[in-house]
């Protein structure tokens, strides 16, 4: 079965440090990548997508993810994170049938200002 | 616009007992899919709807049925309630379904008492 894997259970940063959020997948197929972000108190929210073309995607409030289809991985990254990052980060990709999201169990983070 | 709109907001019921929920897609949204998450972990997929008709079903007893309506919004029935069923239901919309980007709306908190 497919599977998503998020390494990390609960980051704690710094304003201003960098993040980077490991995200591995288990189907070799094609496959479209995800990263949705639920503040506190909000619900999900698309941060990015990856469907295909350019393996470097760009998204919301300065984010932005690598596929690296050799790694099976989708890793998160921001160079400078500020204290209103502070929310769940959730890793999904679509199912081999194409109609399911498969959801990581998502990363914590939680930013000191 | 209106994202994606669902009710009630929280909902208490025992064990044994029948409860259904109600999810509006974006205007323009053909499909709708409907998500459990429980504390701690990602959303899992239930089932995915498009113009009526049932795309996909995930790993779920049949106790968990849903339907939707020609003006594309949709119900999740929960049939004999168990301890386990509490958690956040999530409804997404996507323009056609399958591989489409899925928004998601705020959610019913459902406790089993």
């Amino acid at each position: 079965a497919q599977s998503v894997s998020q390494h990390n259970h609960h980051v704690i940063l710094s304003e201003a440090a960098s993040l980077e959020l490991g995200c591995n997948y288990s189907y070799g197929g094609t496959v479209n990548l995800f990263w949705y972000v639920q503040y506190p108190g909000q619900h999900l929210q698309l941060l990015l997508k990856y469907f295909s073309g350019d393996p470097l995607v760009k998204g919301i409030k300065g984010f932005e993810a690598e596929f690296i289809k050799s790694k099976f991985s989708f890793n998160l990254r921001k160079p400078s994170v500020q204290w209103s990052d502070t929310a769940e980060y959730f890793c999904a990709v679509n199912s081999e049938a194409g109609t399911a999201l498969i959801f990581g169990k998502g990363t914590t983070l939680s930013v000191s200002s | 616009d209106a994202g994606v709109t669902q009710s009630p907001t929280h909902l208490i019921k025992t064990r044994g007992q029948q409860v259904t929920l109600r999810c509006s897609p974006i205007s323009g949204h053909k499909s709708v899919s409907w998500y459990q998450q429980v504390l701690g972990q990602g959303p899992q997929f239930i089932f995915q709807y498009y113009e009526k008709e049932e795309r996909g079903r995930g790993n779920f007893p049949d106790r968990f049925s849903a339907r939707q309506f020609p003006n594309y919004s949709s119900e999740l029935n929960v049939n004999a309630l168990l301890l386990g069923d509490s958690a956040l239901y999530l409804c997404a919309s996507s323009l056609a379904g399958g591989a489409d980007t899925q928004y998601f709306g705020p959610g019913t908190r459902l406790t089993v008492l």
